[in-house]
């Protein structure tokens, strides 16, 4: 089945950095989505994006399906940014299950 | 527009027992799946129902079984419960044919002991 990386596994940031969440996928894709985890287990719609880029205030994501790869940038990080973030894609096979990546916990200090 | 909801919120069974978790699908979507979350991973498809039926299913043996119902909610139920299915149970909706993003509920938090 298809393969999905996410790096890095951990980032610990001081508040008001930026940083760059990969998401590496190993076969054609109908669908990626990116995810928030709260400390409750709710998985919160981040973006739905299987090609180009959105933004949606401090955060913004690029999926470059040609090769393979997609991008969350977040800027100006806040201490509630702190979770982990997922990314999730569906195999071009018509089936729609996601396959997630095993995550990048992100620790925003104040 | 309600969103995905799910119940019960937590649940604690003994080993051997047998549970059922219930979900219930965003308005307008047809399709449910369920998926299992342990602790520090990221979720693992279980299956995916659409018009009643067992849509496609991920590596996960028999004792999972599910089911929808009419109004497109669904059931995940499982079987001869072992210590190692405590995990995070998530279900999400979508539509069958048509792209577009998946919606997730709140989960159900099983700890077998």
């Amino acid at each position: 089945g298809i393969q999905v990386e996410q790096s890095p596994p951990d980032l610990i940031l001081q508040e008001g950095a930026n940083s760059t969440l990969r998401c590496n996928f190993s076969d054609s894709v109908n669908n990626l989505q990116w995810f928030h985890q709260n400390p409750w287990g709710q998985l919160i719609n981040l973006f739905y994006i299987p090609s180009g880029t959105k933004q949606n205030g401090r955060l913004s994501a690029t999926t470059v399906a040609t090769e393979r790869y997609s991008l969350l940038y977040i800027s100006s990080s806040q201490t509630t940014d702190s979770g982990v973030y997922f990314c999730a894609v569906e195999p071009d096979t018509g089936r729609r299950a996601l396959t997630f990546g095993s995550g990048t916990r992100l620790q925003v200090q104040p | 527009d309600a969103g995905v909801t799910q119940s019960p919120t937590h649940l604690i069974k003994t080993r051997g027992q047998q549970v059922t978790l219930r979900c219930s699908p965003k308005s307008g979507h047809d399709t449910v799946s369920w998926y299992q979350q342990a602790l520090g991973q990221g979720p693992q498809f279980i299956f995916q129902y659409y018009e009643e039926e067992e849509r496609q299913r991920g590596n996960f043996p028999d004792r999972f079984s599910g089911h929808q119902f009419p109004n497109y909610s669904s059931e995940l139920n499982v079987n001869a419960l072992l210590l190692g299915d405590s995990a995070l149970y998530l279900c999400a909706s979508t539509l069958a044919f048509e792209p577009g993003e998946q919606y997730f509920g709140p989960g159900t938090r099983l700890t077998v002991t």
